[in-house]
């Protein structure tokens, strides 16, 4: 079976500077997405980025960026210049390539310090 | 705004009572998903309907049934309430099956008393 792991419950960090998310996981599909989903205080999960395991290449989008380390099964999230629209619970999750469950992991509430 | 709705956005009932939540997918998906958020079992995959058909199932009490239906509308029926479903409930769609990204809907945050 395969889990998604976060290590940090919770983190607090200044405005304007870089955090890293961390996130396990373990399977053992060769096959499979990756994903990061952000849910702010509104509850709406909103998918931040993505990537197929397939590529080694990290995904980036704006200020969002990963280190996907297949061989470790990690893959972290890069918020650079964090601002204060950032803070949210972050959850990282995992699908398999010919399946379409998303397997979530417990999430890491962050908040940006004006 | 994902372009999934779901109805209705809160819910209050009782222990016994029966509920039927509603999603509306996006303009051309044929996949919608249901999940469950609670804070002892987190997020959770219940069911997926892709075009009508069942077809995948989760952590999905025998308590509760989905359906999709031809506008490709989907509902979640939840029977025998208890205090542990209450819960926040959220919708997915996507255009088809084997699709990496699915696009939630606001959710129902459903209250058992």
């Amino acid at each position: 079976a395969q889990t998604v792991t976060q290590s940090q419950p919770e983190m607090s960090v200044q405005e304007a500077e870089t955090v890293t998310l961390s996130c396990t996981y373990d399977t053992s599909e060769n096959n499979y997405y990756l994903f990061w989903y952000k849910q702010p205080p509104s509850r709406q999960m909103i998918l931040v980025i993505r990537q197929e395991a397939y590529k080694q290449q990290n995904a980036t989008e704006n200020r969002f960026s990963v280190n996907f380390q297949k061989a470790a099964k990690s893959f972290s999230l890069k918020i650079s210049d964090s601002q204060l629209g950032d803070t949210a619970m972050y959850f990282c999750a995992f699908m398999r390539w010919r399946d379409d469950k998303i397997i979530f992991g417990k999430g890491t509430r962050l908040h940006i310090l004006p | 705004d994902s372009g999934v709705t779901q109805t209705p956005k809160h819910l209050i009932t009782a222990t016994g009572q029966r509920v039927t939540l509603r999603c509306s997918p996006r303009s051309g998906d044929l996949s919608v998903y249901w999940y469950q958020q609670s804070l002892d079992q987190g997020l959770q995959f219940l069911i997926q309907y892709y075009n009508g058909e069942e077809r995948a199932k989760g952590n999905i009490l025998e308590r509760f049934s989905a359906q999709q239906f031809p506008d490709l509308h989907s509902e979640l029926n939840l029977s025998s309430l208890e205090l542990g479903d209450s819960a926040l409930y959220f919708c997915a769609s996507s255009s088809g099956p084997h699709t990496d990204t699915q696009y939630f809907g606001p959710g129902t945050r459903l209250t058992v008393l």
